[in-house]
Parts: C-alpha cells; structure tokens; sequence
C-alpha cells in the first residue's frame, strides 16, 4: 500500500498567492482530514470529511482557506490569498470505515514570504 | 470536547535508560486514545492505541501505554531506549464512536544522549 500521498513536499510562495496542496488517501479509506502543525499552535485539525462530504471545517482559520474533496480519492486545501502566518507543516490523514487508526501523509511544508 | 496536556515539553535521557512519557486527558465521554511519534521532517506514524480491554497496551519498537481511567492518564514508557528514539512523541484522543477527529497534545521531544 502507497499510503497517503501529500504534494507538493514543499512549497515556497510569496505573501497573496494562491496556493494549493493535494493529497491522495489510503485506497478504500473514507474518511480523510487535514491538519495543521505550527509551533506555537501545535497539531489542529483544518476540517474532515466522511464519504467526500465535509463534516467539520470549524477549525478552518478563516474564508482564504477552502478545501475539497471531489471524488474519494483526492482532496485539495487552498489558501487564497496566502500570508506570511500561513507558514506551517499541512498533513493529510486518512481512516477505513470503522477504523480508529488515522494513517498520516508525510506532510506538506509551506513556507509564505 | 476532548483536550490533551503532555506534562513535559521536552526529555533527555541516557542511551539504554528508562523513560516515561506523560500524558493527561480531559473528556466528559468516553475515549480512544493514541501515541503517535514523529521523526524528525516525517509525518506522524502510530506508536499505539488503546480501544477497549486490557489498560496495558503494547505498541512497536518496544513501546507500551498504560490507560489509567481514574487519573485520566495514559502515560508512554520503554524499559530501555536507543538513539534512534529520538523524536517528537504526540499523545491524541478521539471520541468513541461518532466523529473520529484526533485532539492532540502539544507534543515531547525526547533526546536520547549516547
């Protein structure tokens, strides 16, 4: 199994670009998530979604940040317009039906300048 | 709603020494709890889990975790730790059954000195 596959690795943008990173779930897993890591904030959860439906998105920071999920495997978090306090380490988390256990991309590090 | 203290920010200890991660939660429901580790620039992979059943769980890399309901604890620990332990260890809960969302703790940076 691949496992999650988060893109870009890494993204460097200037402050007011539009950004977009990606991720693949688990093949056959219908519940996926996206976290953010910051230093000063640690781990939060961005929003999930159950089925390609979002479930939560009450920790969404605000309207610059969007995400989809079209299809049950692909999913996209977009910022727009990006600023410099958007920096941080995105993960993308994915979980079977009745499966506890959320299996973790490795992480996409943006970096807004 | 679930929230997680991780005693200690940060842990050094010798190679080959004992050491316990600490771990307290607070919900009014019940629980699934987890530890996860973070290797340096990696994302998070699973340590271990407790669902239900025996409160002594035991995880990979010799790893265990002891769910203490009455002190709301599950406490990480590892008779003897090696060099390549050195991470960041981040305990989580979730609730039981329903919306399966992790709430994570802020997170130890265990050092392991040779």
């Amino acid at each position: 199994d691949a496992g999650v596959i988060q893109s870009p690795r890494h993204e460097v943008t200037e402050m007011g670009q539009e950004v977009t990173l990606r991720c693949k779930p688990i093949s056959g897993h219908n519940s996926l998530f996206w976290y953010r890591q910051t230093m000063m904030r640690g781990l939060e959860l961005l929003i999930y979604f159950n089925n390609n439906v979002p479930i939560d998105d009450s920790g969404m920071p605000e309207d610059r940040f969007s995400a989809k999920m079209p299809n049950a495997s692909f999913s996209t978090l977009k910022i727009q317009p990006s600023e410099p306090r958007d920096s941080a380490v995105y993960f993308c988390a994915s979980n079977g039906r009745n499966q506890e256990t959320q299996y973790f991309g490795p992480g996409t590090r943006l970096l807004v300048l | 709603a679930q929230s997680v203290t991780q005693l200690d920010s940060q842990v050094p200890v010798f190679e080959e020494a004992p050491v316990e991660l600490r771990c307290n939660y607070s919900s009014s429901v019940s629980v699934y709890l987890f530890w996860y580790v973070q290797y340096p620039n990696q994302g998070l992979q699973l340590l271990l889990k407790y669902l239900s059943g025996s409160t002594l769980v035991k995880g990979i890399n010799g790893f265990e975790a002891e769910f203490n309901k009455s002190q709301t604890s599950f406490h990480l620990r590892k008779p003897s730790v090696h060099i390549s332990d050195t991470a960041e260890y981040f305990c989580a809960v979730s609730r039981f059954q329903g919306a399966q969302k992790l709430v994570f703790g802020q997170g130890t940076r265990l050092t392991i000195n040779p």
